[in-house]
C-alpha cells in the first residue's frame, strides 16, 4: 500500500503570495492517479487537479498541478483569500482504491 | 446537475450497525462506467476511503475496515447504502459520498455535503 505525505504541514502565507505544497507517495504513482482536492471550513472537498496537472471544471487557472513519479505539487500563483483552506492530495490504486494525503493548511500569515 | 445527499442518524450507540444512504441525482448508475464511493473525515482529521461501487455492482472496500462495511445500490431509488457493523467512538467522522464519473477517470469529482455521525453511548 503506497502511502502519501504532504508537506508542508500548515502553510502562512499573505493573499497575493505564491504557494507550493507538496505530495510525495511511497510509491510510484502514475500521474493519470493522482488529484488534488481544496477543502474550505465546514465544507465538503473540492476536486482541483485530476491527472496531477488538469484542472477540474471551474477551477481557476491561478491553480496548477505539476510532478510525475513519486513526487507531485500543487501551486497557487497569487493567493486570494477564498484560497486559505486545507488541501488533500488522492492517489488511485487497486486496494485501497482511493488513498489520500493528512493534508496542507494554509493559512493566512 | 449531479449532486448527492447523505442521509442517517446523527447519533449510534457503541457497537450498534450504522445504515447511511446516498442519494443522487444528475446521473444514473446503470450507465457504464459510473460509480459511488464513500469517504469518511473524523473531526479535524484527513480524509479516509470507505467503499466504491460500480454501475456493474463491482464493489471495493477499505482493506483495513473490510469486515465491517457493507455497499449497496438501488438504481430504481437513484440511492447508494453503506453499512458499517459494530461501531466504536473512533468511527466518530463526517461520512460523505461522492462521485466518480467513468471507469476509467481516477478521482472523485461531485461529493455530496457530508453527514456527521456521532458515536457514543
Amino acid at each position: 500500500e503506497s502511502v502519501l505525505t504532504q508537506s508542508p504541514g500548515t502553510l502562512s502565507l499573505s493573499p497575493g503570495e505564491r504557494a507550493t505544497l507538496s505530495c510525495r507517495a511511497s510509491q510510484s504513482v502514475s500521474s493519470s492517479y493522482l488529484a488534488w482536492y481544496q477543502q474550505r471550513p465546514g465544507q465538503a472537498p473540492r476536486l482541483l487537479i485530476y491527472g496531477a496537472s488538469s484542472r477540474a471544471t471551474g477551477i481557476p487557472d491561478r491553480f496548477s498541478g505539476s510532478g510525475s513519479g513519486t513526487d507531485f505539487t500543487l501551486t497557487i500563483s497569487r493567493l486570494e483569500p477564498e484560497d486559505f483552506a486545507v488541501y488533500y492530495c488522492q492517489q488511485y490504486g487497486s486496494s485501497p482504491v482511493y488513498t489520500f494525503g493528512q493534508g496542507t493548511k494554509l493559512e493566512i500569515k | 446537475q449531479i449532486t448527492l445527499k447523505e442521509s442517517g442518524p446523527t447519533l449510534v450507540k457503541p457497537t450498534q450497525t450504522l445504515t447511511l444512504t446516498c442519494t443522487f441525482s444528475g446521473f444514473s448508475l446503470s450507465t457504464s462506467g459510473v460509480g459511488v464511493g464513500w469517504i469518511r473525515q473524523p473531526p479535524g482529521k484527513a480524509l479516509e476511503w470507505l467503499a466504491l461501487i460500480y454501475w456493474s455492482d463491482d464493489k471495493h472496500y477499505s482493506p483495513s475496515l473490510r469486515s465491517r462495511l457493507t455497499i449497496t445500490m438501488d438504481t430504481s431509488k437513484n440511492q447508494v447504502v453503506l453499512t458499517m457493523t459494530n461501531m466504536d467512538p473512533v468511527d466518530t467522522a463526517t461520512y460523505y459520498c461522492a462521485h466518480k464519473r467513468r471507469f476509467n477517470d481516477f478521482y472523485l469529482d461531485y461529493w455530496g455535503q457530508g453527514t456527521l455521525v456521532t458515536v457514543s453511548s
